[in-house]
C-alpha cells in the first residue's frame, strides 16, 4: 500500500542550528501538507503547497520556516534558526485532490537543546 | 477561531465492549469531519464525512455527522486490544482553497484485556 515517508525518524539539533526534514509524498498525489504536534498538544497545521508554491500557512509558519519540492518525488520542509519551541514532531501529508483525505507519514521528532 | 473538542479525553473499556468517541466543533465554514487512529506515530485515516445523518462504516468502526447539532461520533464494537490508540478528529473549515485541518486535542482510548 502506498505511504508517505518522512526521514529522519529522529533528530537532534542545536539552538540556532538550520535543519531540513525530508517527505516522499504518495506518488500521484499533488497538494501536500506539513504538521506539527507538540508534545501532549494537539496537531496543528503549518503550510499546504500546489504546483510548486505555498497554497495557505498558518501564523506559525513564519520566516523561519520554508517548503520546497527539489525534484519529482521529494518534499522538505526546512526551519532555518531553530528554537527550543520548535521541538516537537513533524508529519508530512499528502492528498490526491483538494479536498480528499489527506495521508500521514510516521513523521520526524525534532528536539532542539 | 475555528475550535475542534473531542471527548472523553480518555477511556478504559475491556475487549469486547462498544465504545462511543464523541467530536464537537465550531467553525466559520465546513467543509468535512475527518477521523483518524493515531497508534504510535501517524495518524491513519478513517473517515471522511460531509454530509448529515449518512453513516459510514468500517467493519467494527462506524462514524456518522450531524451538521446541524455540529458534531460527530465515532463508534467501535466488540473492541479489541488492537484498537488501542489515540483517536483524532479533525474538521476541514474551507470551503474553496486549500485544505488546512483543525484538530482535537484526541481521545486516548484503552482495551484492556
Amino acid at each position: 500500500e502506498p505511504e508517505v515517508t518522512q526521514t529522519p525518524s529522529h533528530q537532534v539539533t542545536q539552538m540556532g542550528q538550520e535543519v531540513i526534514l525530508r517527505c516522499v509524498p504518495i506518488s500521484n498525489h499533488l497538494y501536500f501538507y506539513w504538521y506539527r504536534q507538540i508534545l501532549g498538544q494537539k496537531v496543528e497545521f503549518l503550510v499546504s503547497f500546489y504546483n510548486n508554491e505555498i497554497s495557505e500557512k498558518s501564523e506559525i509558519f513564519d520566516d523561519q520556516f520554508s517548503v520546497e519540492r527539489p525534484d519529482g518525488s521529494n518534499f522538505t520542509l526546512k526551519i532555518r534558526s531553530t528554537k527550543l519551541e520548535d521541538s516537537a514532531m513533524y508529519f508530512c501529508a499528502s492528498s490526491e485532490g483538494w479536498h480528499t483525505e489527506a495521508f500521514f507519514g510516521q513523521g520526524t521528532r525534532l528536539t532542539v537543546v | 477561531e475555528d475550535k475542534v473538542v473531542q471527548s472523553p479525553l480518555s477511556l478504559v473499556v475491556h475487549e469486547g465492549d462498544t465504545v462511543t468517541l464523541n467530536c464537537s466543533y465550531e467553525v466559520t465554514n465546513f467543509r468535512s469531519l475527518l477521523w483518524y487512529k493515531q497508534e504510535k506515530k501517524a495518524p491513519t485515516f478513517l473517515f471522511m464525512l460531509t454530509s448529515s445523518g449518512i453513516e459510514k462504516k468500517s467493519g467494527r468502526l462506524s462514524s456518522i455527522l450531524d451538521k446541524k447539532e455540529l458534531f460527530s461520533i465515532l463508534n467501535i464494537t466488540a473492541t479489541q486490544t488492537g484498537d488501542s490508540a489515540v483517536y483524532l478528529c479533525a474538521v476541514e473549515p474551507t470551503i474553496q482553497g486549500a485544505q488546512k485541518l483543525v484538530f482535537g486535542q484526541g481521545t486516548r482510548l484503552t482495551i484492556n484485556p
